[in-house]
């Protein structure tokens, strides 16, 4: 039993390059999210999927979009990187909203 | 929407000690709230959580305590053991929401 996987776990971009984010549960999770974690800081949220079909907007989406390609998958994109995306990128799911989250064990990703 | 502050950002006691961490959180309809713990690179894990219908929970050397009048929960772990430096996130929500995470707090414990 996996839970949650990312892909990759580091990345290195150029300014401008874009780039997808993978992540995959096997729990049968209702719930995605993707949280971005800078050095010092917590948890913010970038953008979250209550189920499937859904998404919504989380505290900092400037500059994400996000795809839940079916129950399992929940993807993020950067379409134009730029160096403040340079952060730790965590997926995580839930069964449902109010249900403890897994996280997976992250992206590493910087940006030229 | 909900706001949750943690307190204190930096802990340092010493091995054996207790160590107390608190969060205050802003709706008052809020009512789950898990504590995580994250190891340096590594991924938070859930260590214990509490929902509003219980005013404390143990789990070994760990508890939650919570406080639905004023609007607080504390994480209190005892006998604490060098495995236990870490940071430690709080996280508040209510039915159908999304979690909100505290700023955590960096738990260091000296042998």
């Amino acid at each position: 039993n996996a839970g949650v996987t990312q892909t990759p776990k580091f990345q290195v971009l150029k300014t401008g390059q874009s780039m997808t984010l993978q992540c995959a549960q096997d729990m049968n999770h209702n719930s995605m999210y993707w949280y971005r974690q800078d050095p010092g800081m917590g948890l913010r949220l970038i953008y979250y999927s209550a189920s499937e079909g859904t998404t919504d907007k989380g505290e900092v989406p400037n500059g994400y979009n996000v795809s839940r390609l079916n129950k399992r998958e929940f993807s993020l994109r950067l379409e134009s990187a730029a160096p403040s995306q340079t952060s730790v990128y965590f997926c995580a799911s839930s069964a449902n909203s109010n249900q403890p989250q897994h996280f997976g064990d992250g992206t590493r990703l910087s940006i030229l | 929407g909900e706001n949750v502050e943690q307190h204190p950002s930096t802990l340092s006691v010493q091995e054996g000690d207790s160590a107390v961490i608190k969060c205050t959180y802003s709706d008052s309809a809020s009512n789950y709230f898990p504590w995580y713990k994250q190891e340096l690179g590594k991924r938070p894990q859930l260590i214990i959580d509490i929902r509003s219908n219980v005013g404390e929970k143990k789990d070994q050397r760990i508890a939650v305590t919570l406080n639905k009048t004023a609007k607080h929960f504390s994480l209190h772990i005892t006998e604490t053991q060098p495995e236990d430096s870490a940071v430690y996130f709080c996280a508040a929500s209510r039915s159908t929401q999304k979690l909100v995470f505290g700023q955590g707090t960096r738990l260091t414990i000296n042998p």
